[in-house]
């Protein structure tokens, strides 16, 4: 079993619907978590990060972060074709450098 | 604020050269800078990890000395991948910890260098 589990997806949606993507792990020393954004070719970037449990909103972005359950969550709403990427959870333990990565979730979002 | 960049963005070299990446941390300065690999369709793989003015630790199957890492300033990295062969065909990717008020203490990435070995 893997330390962080994403489902790869293709998730394909219409534009202006909500995007809802999660992430689960079993590591529980897990405190700092993150959401990158890949588009094809390059780099991921920075979106949401977030410390231990709550929720945390940027924009159309909304991380929600569920300890007990192990369980972290970004949606985003008034999707556009330009949110269409991958979508990487990261996380770290707190006295870790290391990030460990999700696998990806494709998002499509339809014009 | 973040920005970090890569140098070149693509690269072909023949079979047994070597070849150099850079890796900068343009606003901000990095004590900590990592690089991965990515292949098509598939998650981030740590390479290894580099401190500032310290050797890099590498992750477990990374071969040191056929990827090596100088970290010789707060914002620069380089890899250099020696005597390349066509399997170290890949995407690779370097990011650097930020730090200071204005960065957020987590990990920004740069652009990718795509290497293609002949």
């Amino acid at each position: 079993q893997k330390e962080v589990e994403q489902d790869p997806g293709p998730l394909s949606v219409p534009e202006g619907a909500i995007v809802s993507l999660n992430c689960t792990y079993s590591n529980s020393a897990f405190q700092y978590f993150m959401w990158y954004r890949q588009y094809s070719r390059k780099g991921p970037e920075l979106l949401m990060y977030t410390y231990s449990s709550g929720n945390k909103e940027d924009g159309r972005f909304t991380a929600q972060v569920d300890k007990s359950s192990k369980y972290i969550s970004l949606f985003i709403r008034d999707s556009q074709p330009s949110d269409s990427a991958t979508y990487l959870c990261a996380m770290r333990a707190a006295a870790g450098n290391k990030l460990t990565f999700g696998g990806g979730t494709r998002v499509l979002v339809k014009p | 604020g973040a920005v970090v960049s890569q140098h070149p963005s693509r690269v072909i070299c023949k079979s047994g050269t070597s070849v150099k990446i850079e890796c900068r941390s343009l606003d901000f300065q990095a004590t900590t800078m990592f690089w991965y690999r990515q292949f098509p369709k598939k998650s981030l793989m740590l390479m290894a990890t580099s401190n500032e003015g310290s050797k890099a630790t590498y992750e477990q199957g990374v071969e040191k000395d056929k990827f090596l890492i100088n970290h010789a300033s707060l914002t620069l990295s380089t890899l250099t991948v020696t005597s390349a062969h066509p399997e170290d065909s890949s995407f690779y990717i370097c990011s650097a910890r930020g730090s200071g008020d204005r960065v957020a203490y987590e990990q920004y990435f740069g652009p990718g260098t795509r290497l293609t070995v002949t």
